[in-house]
């Protein structure tokens, strides 16, 4: 699996944007980009995904660089219930079947209230 | 939709029993994954079920086993139980589009 390289850990203040790093060098052209969250004390939960183009959802937004070997996650305007570990994966989009997510350390976030 | 749901949430046992988890995924999954979360590895995959047949597995001894029922529901089974094992069990399902899986809340095992 390609790998992922992530800060340890990121500190934002409460209502501002927190953009959220992540190099990928050794993407692959089907490597589509997730990102998951770790709440305290809870499961992970999907954040959002791309493949080329930036996304935008209800949770963030995704901005993912030109030749794809770094992207961003963006939180437009933090709360404290964003307090988590961000972890940035790579899947394969040419298989599809294979549901093993293979997570790296991740970023822990806190938010300054 | 109910969401992943894990019994037992918290679970204390010795050393060299055995134990086993279950994970009831969302209705309508049938894939279901399971990870091994502690403070010193992290996340790992230990392996993951789709229509009652394993299809993938990670890098875990052979006293990790698990299964799938008829109804999507998973159970997974660690025997000869060692203080190492004392981890956060975390169950996944998906809908298999490759796109979100959906975690449920784990199941905290103390191996003493």
């Amino acid at each position: 699996d390609a790998k992922t390289t992530q800060p340890n850990s990121m500190e934002s203040n409460e209502e501002e944007p927190v953009h959220l790093p992540c190099n990928h060098s050794t993407i692959s052209g089907t490597d589509y980009i997730h990102w998951y969250r770790q709440l305290p004390s809870q499961g992970p939960e999907y954040v959002i995904h791309g493949l080329t183009s930036n996304v935008n959802n209800r949770m963030a937004s995704l901005a993912i660089a030109e030749d794809r070997k770094s992207s961003t996650l963006i939180l437009h305007r933090a709360t404290l219930r964003d307090a988590a570990v961000y972890y940035c994966i790579l899947r394969d989009g040419l298989n599809f079947g294979n549901e093993k997510l293979t997570f790296g350390t991740g970023t822990r976030l806190t938010i300054i209230p | 939709k109910a969401g992943v749901t894990q019994t037992p949430r918290y679970l204390i046992k010795t050393r060299g029993q055995q134990v086993t988890l279950s994970c009831s995924p969302i209705s309508g999954h049938r894939s279901v994954s399971w990870y091994q979360q502690t403070p010193g590895q992290g996340l790992q995959f230990l392996f993951e079920y789709f229509s009652e047949t394993q299809r993938n597995k990670g890098n875990f001894p052979g006293r990790f086993s698990g299964r799938q029922f008829s109804n999507s529901r998973s159970e997974m089974n660690v025997s000869t139980l060692e203080l190492g094992d004392s981890a956060l069990y975390l169950c996944a399902s998906s809908e298999l589009t490759g796109r979100d899986q959906y975690f449920g809340p784990g199941t905290r095992l103390l191996v003493l």
